[in-house]
């Protein structure tokens, strides 16, 4: 059972606010990813790190940041929330050399 | 041409019967290959990944890859209710994870 959390599981905020969105993992995975999904679509890279340190945008343009000052942390953050933001958000990590990715529970949020 | 294509569905398939789910990569240098199992509101979970052309099996589940024709499928034996669920592909490409947009599996008691 992989060991990778999200917090929140659901947030309603306004429009304007600023939202970080929390994940760790407790495997030392050095590979770190948020996706954006929503429901029926299909997932959407939008940040990835390979260490500490280490930070890239994916696939898709996203407003948001991100960090990754410890191994086992990789948080996400919207300066200022849009409704257009509304969406699930998952991280997941693996380890270089294994290549089994593992999800964390997601993040669902919902921006008004 | 997405790079992972996969058939939406709904593929609706009769308990205990075999189902078989398809994905086309485009890439040629994809490196390994994964199918994700996701049910409605959850995380998608790892059911197989596969690397080399040939059949891999778990179970009840079969990956198939072939690398010349560029597709990788899935077999589900003796499909159960608890089967249906969102089937998603996904190939590693230069160290990321490309996912398809997945199918729909529905096993019809």
């Amino acid at each position: 059972e992989a060991d990778i959390y999200q917090t929140p599981r659901y947030l309603v905020i306004g429009t304007g606010k600023k939202i970080t969105l929390e994940c760790s993992q407790t495997m030392g995975h050095d590979k770190m990813y948020w996706y954006q999904q929503d429901p029926g679509m299909e997932l959407h890279l939008i940040h990835y790190s390979y260490g500490v340190n280490s930070t890239e945008k994916g696939d898709l343009s996203s407003e948001s940041t991100v960090s990754r000052i410890r191994t086992e942390h990789f948080p996400l953050t919207l300066e200022s929330a849009r409704p257009s933001h509304t969406s699930q958000y998952l991280c997941a990590s693996t380890q270089s050399g294994l290549e089994t990715q593992y999800f964390g529970p997601g993040t669902r949020l919902l921006v008004l | 041409q997405k790079e992972v294509e996969q058939n939406s569905g709904p593929l609706s398939v009769p308990e205990g019967a075999i189902a078989s789910l398809n994905c086309t990569y485009s890439d040629r240098g994809s490196q390994s290959f994964f199918w994700y199992r996701q049910y409605s509101g959850k995380s998608p979970e790892l059911i197989m990944f596969i690397y080399s052309n040939g059949d891999k099996e778990d179970g009840r589940f079969t990956a198939q890859l072939n690398k010349a024709s560029q597709y990788v499928s899935l077999l589900i034996r003796d499909s159960q209710p608890s089967d249906s669920a969102t089937y998603l592909c996904a190939v590693n490409l230069n160290d990321k994870i490309i996912f398809g947009k997945g199918t729909r599996l529905h096993i019809l008691p």
